[in-house]
């Protein structure tokens, strides 16, 4: 099983809602990482999990809040989201020698 | 920090090889990964090269020299499904780190 699951596929959103991504793998890796992806761009990095800690944070507004409940999970919740955060947001997990991604939820916020 | 350097857009025909560049500058290093990325798709995870040398999988070959800070990704018995973003991610020493770099759009033609 090389799969990272992210849900929902699609979320729409109001600046004044609060929301959650999920993202879950079961391949036993310890590093998860969310990415923020805007069109015809590259993957940009947002936050890196270690074995459970946050272990960077690169300097993203604290409307996105993560979190790694454990070592197969981890969530972006959303708050007063503003409209240029609309985006592809992707999950990754990495073993060491193999990183793989989730399908990622594309963002709308109106 | 990081220094990520790919050609931004190449084009190639159906049937050729086509090399494509990456140049970086790490805070020490820890391997290096090669995505594929279709349009509106998550990155697919290509290859991973750590010791210097050419690493092949069927018709995608990846090359790393650490001391010269490049590797390339060779792309043989080019298809029209080729045709997608090839993004180059160094990852430097501490904290699972995988930044990208901007990314190379290969368009391959009839």
């Amino acid at each position: 099983d090389t799969e990272v699951t992210q849900t929902p596929k699609h979320l729409v959103m109001g600046m004044t809602n609060k929301k959650s991504l999920k993202c879950e793998q079961h391949m036993g890796h310890r590093a998860m990482y969310w990415y923020k992806q805007k069109a015809k761009k590259p993957p940009e990095l947002m936050f890196v999990y270690s074995y459970e800690k946050l272990s960077i944070n690169e300097s993203v507004p604290s409307r996105f809040s993560p979190e790694c409940p454990n070592s197969s999970l981890l969530n972006l919740h959303l708050h007063a989201l503003q409209p240029e955060d609309s985006a592809l947001y992707l999950c990754a997990s990495n073993s060491g020698t193999e990183a793989f991604f989730g399908q990622g939820t594309r963002l709308t916020v109106v | 920090g990081q220094n990520i350097d790919q050609p931004t857009e190449m084009t190639a025909t159906e049937g050729a090889i086509v090399q494509i560049n990456c140049t970086y500058q790490t805070s020490g290093f820890n391997g290096l990964f090669w995505y594929q990325q279709h349009a509106g798709e998550a990155p697919t995870f290509l290859s991973y090269n750590v010791l210097d040398g050419l690493e092949e999988k069927g018709r995608f070959s990846s090359f790393l020299s650490r001391s010269k800070g490049y590797s390339y990704l060779l792309l043989k018995e080019l298809q029209m499904k080729d045709s997608a973003s090839y993004l180059c991610a160094p990852r430097g020493t501490g904290a699972n780190n995988l930044f990208f770099g901007t990314g190379t759009r290969l368009t391959v033609i009839p």
